[in-house]
């Protein structure tokens, strides 16, 4: 699988977007784009997947650049529930069915 | 109810005891995965499981055991605990291999072993 690279931490006010970087400079034709969020104690939770195109969904919306080596995750109007780490994982939707999770980014939404 | 469960949710042991952590989930997902997560840590994968009776390693599977006899049942074992097997443990699921690997997560069962 190819690798990702995130910044460890952000910072976002409330009721602002926020938008998380991802860099997954060696992501081979056939790997999505998957985007997870863990927050505190709790389970990951799936946000969204893109292979090419952006995709948007009730939670977020995924933009992928042309060349498909980052992408960004964009929270349009943050909560203070949203405050978690976010997992950035680039996998195949085929028979490679394992995700590999990194460290993530932990968001911090400040009121 | 629906969706995918963890039992015990909290779990102390001590060294050398066997334990058994369960999941369990309602919508007939073929694959299910145990993965674990260590403090400052993300995730990582210890064994998975594509259909009933079929189940194969992780990153970290040494000291651990899984059986799937039942698809909706997936069981973790640790035959003889160690420290090093304090953890949080995640059971997630999903429904099939192909499209997209969106994953259901349980919410964890967090095991001491002292």
């Amino acid at each position: 699988d190819a690798k990702t690279t995130q910044p460890p931490s952000m910072d976002c006010a409330e009721g602002r977007a926020a938008n998380l970087p991802c860099n997954h400079s060696t992501i081979s034709g056939n790997e999505y784009v998957y985007w997870y969020r863990q927050i505190h104690s709790q389970g990951p939770q799936y946000i969204i997947h893109g292979l090419k195109n952006n995709e948007t969904n009730e939670m977020a919306s995924l933009i992928i650049t042309e060349d498909r080596k980052s992408s960004t995750l964009i929270l349009p109007h943050a909560t203070l529930r949203d405050t978690a780490v976010y997992y950035c994982i680039v996998g195949s939707g085929g028979s490679n069915y394992k995700l590999t999770f990194g460290k993530g980014t932990l968001l911090t939404v400040n009121p | 109810d629906a969706g995918i469960t963890q039992s015990p949710r909290y779990k102390i042991t001590e060294t050398g005891r066997q334990v058994t952590l369960m999941c369990h989930q309602t919508w007939s997902h073929s694959y299910m995965f145990w993965y674990r997560q260590d403090l400052g840590h993300g995730l990582r994968l210890i064994y998975y499981s594509a259909a009933a009776d079929i189940t194969d390693k992780g990153e970290v599977p040494d000291g651990y055991v899984v059986s799937r006899s039942k698809t909706e049942n997936f069981p973790l074992t640790l035959e003889s605990a160690t420290r090093s097997q304090t953890s949080v443990y995640f059971c997630a699921s999903r429904a099939g291999p192909v499209g997209h690997n969106e994953q259901f997560f349980g919410p964890g069962t967090r095991l001491t072993v002292l």
